[in-house]
């Protein structure tokens, strides 16, 4: 069974620093690209960041270039996103997920097929 | 970024009701739209991907359209476990960019 477990959410202050990981099972960990995505109620779900299979490659969305840094450890199946300089807008519910690249009438097609079940964080002073 | 619109934001059927939600991309993305159902308190849970490829395991009264910058989602012979709220994704390009969602209540 493909499950994905997060953690290390919690309340922060601003301008601080915190690190979510996210714990892969039941599937080749290291073949997979991963993404982060947030969500809020009041902004609905918002992509955080993706980085590749093998670390080459990674992308942010422009609210937290800069600031997070998302990274993996393919020996311990893991992901993380290192969140520095938070701000109360970052407080959100985290979601790490899976990519999966599924071939249709032989065009590739991106989608997010396994989600974890998410950590709150919270930034307020 | 790419903006995704959804509509209605929000929903009133009957159990055995068919629905359509509609998704319009401020470019086009050709086929490369997910739809996904998340019930309160869960993760988002994927149900079709490439505009109109049911997701293993996601029931057939699901369905998806469209190319370009429209798509359709829709639900056939609404049943109790399909009120939840649905997303559209575009996976063309990054920012993978979200609608803020359909609630799909019960009337």
């Amino acid at each position: 069974q493909e499950v994905l477990v997060e953690s290390g959410g919690g309340l922060a202050q601003p301008e601080k620093s915190l690190t979510l990981s996210c714990a892969a099972s039941g599937f080749t960990f290291n073949t997979y690209v991963m993404h982060w995505v947030r969500q809020t109620a009041d902004k609905g779900l918002e992509w955080v960041a993706v980085i590749s299979f093998d670390s080459s490659n990674t992308h942010y969305a422009d609210s937290v270039r800069g600031r997070f840094t998302i990274s993996r450890d393919n020996s311990k199946n893991t992901l993380f996103l290192q969140m520095d300089g938070l701000r109360p807008d970052d407080t959100a519910v985290y979601f790490c997920a899976r990519a999966s690249r599924i071939a249709v009438a032989g065009v590739f097609y991106w989608n997010l097929d396994v989600w974890g079940k998410g950590t709150t964080v919270a930034v307020s002073s | 970024d790419i903006q995704m619109t959804q509509s209605p934001s929000s929903l009133s059927a009957s159990i055995g009701d068919r629905v359509t939600i509609t998704c319009r991309a401020s470019q086009s993305i050709n086929r490369y739209l997910n739809w996904f159902q998340q019930r309160p308190g869960k993760a988002p849970k994927l149900l079709i991907y490439a505009a109109s490829t049911l997701e293993g395991g996601a029931p057939s009264r699901f369905s998806g359209s469209g190319f370009g910058t429209e798509f359709t989602l829709t639900i056939n012979s609404l049943q109790p476990e399909d009120f939840a709220t649905y997303y559209c994704q575009q996976s063309y390009t990054t920012p993978y960019t979200f609608g803020r969602g359909t609630n799909l209540e019960i009337k």
